[in-house]
């Protein structure tokens, strides 16, 4: 069956540390997309890509990079300079077009904790 | 600034009620709107979507929303609960011209026997 595969499903970081979170898929999708979830706030947009080798920046890029070198590949590096990562960090994907216009499917995320 | 308002962090119904979620926007401009839905630790599923035509959308489980622009409101309802739609349900408006969707904060919806 299609769909995106987020891992791991839990991860810890210690202080300083850089963590990278990944995300594949296959649906053929040419957009993809990283999400901050923390409660009672709704989802955050962090960074998206609608072409290989192509992003652009979210809501709360800082922080945070990415790359897209593949196609079905899109992994998310939170990086110290992230001074509160624990959140639930969610990957999603979509069809070309107008990105933003299509249903989003959504990975079923990691749950980044610092230790 | 472009918003999503919903009413109700955490809404309870019966077995067999109406479930009735709110959801308001702020835009001059019909956006596009979606429905998800979140199960514990679980990514979001789509529940239905409005672009354009038909104010009334029929979305999966049961489920529908009506698009209504006077009122700047695309509400969730289903005619009768049941205990497996207990989750959170999550109102997303894209702006046109906007290139994101802004989620409202959410609704958890407890379903009670």
């Amino acid at each position: 069956d299609g769909g995106i595969t987020q891992s791991p499903k839990y991860l810890f970081r210690k202080e300083g540390q850089n963590v990278t979170l990944s995300c594949e898929q296959n649906l053929n999708h040419d957009a993809m997309y990283w999400y901050r979830q923390d409660p009672g706030q709704g989802l955050r947009l962090i960074y998206y890509s609608q072409i290989v080798n192509d992003f652009q920046k979210g809501d709360i890029a800082e922080g945070y990079s990415v790359s897209r070198e593949k196609k079905e590949s899109f992994p998310l590096t939170v990086t110290s300079a992230q001074k509160n990562p624990t959140a639930f960090y969610l990957c999603a994907s979509s069809i070309q077009g107008d990105s933003f216009n299509q249903p989003q499917h959504f990975g079923d995320g990691t749950r980044l904790s610092i230790l | 600034a472009q918003s999503v308002t919903q009413l109700g962090s955490h809404v309870s119904v019966s077995e067999g009620a109406l479930v009735l979620l709110r959801c308001n926007y702020s835009s001059s401009v019909p956006p596009y709107l979606f429905w998800y839905v979140q199960y514990p630790n679980q990514g979001l599923q789509l529940l239905l979507k409005y672009t354009t035509g038909a104010t009334l959308v029929k979305g999966i489980n049961g489920f529908e929303a009506e698009f209504k622009k006077s009122e700047t409101s695309f509400h969730l309802t289903k005619p009768s609960a049941h205990m497996s739609d207990a989750a959170e349900y999550f109102c997303a408006v894209r702006i046109q011209g906007a290139q994101k969707l802004v989620f409202g904060q959410g609704t958890r919806l407890t379903i009670n026997p």
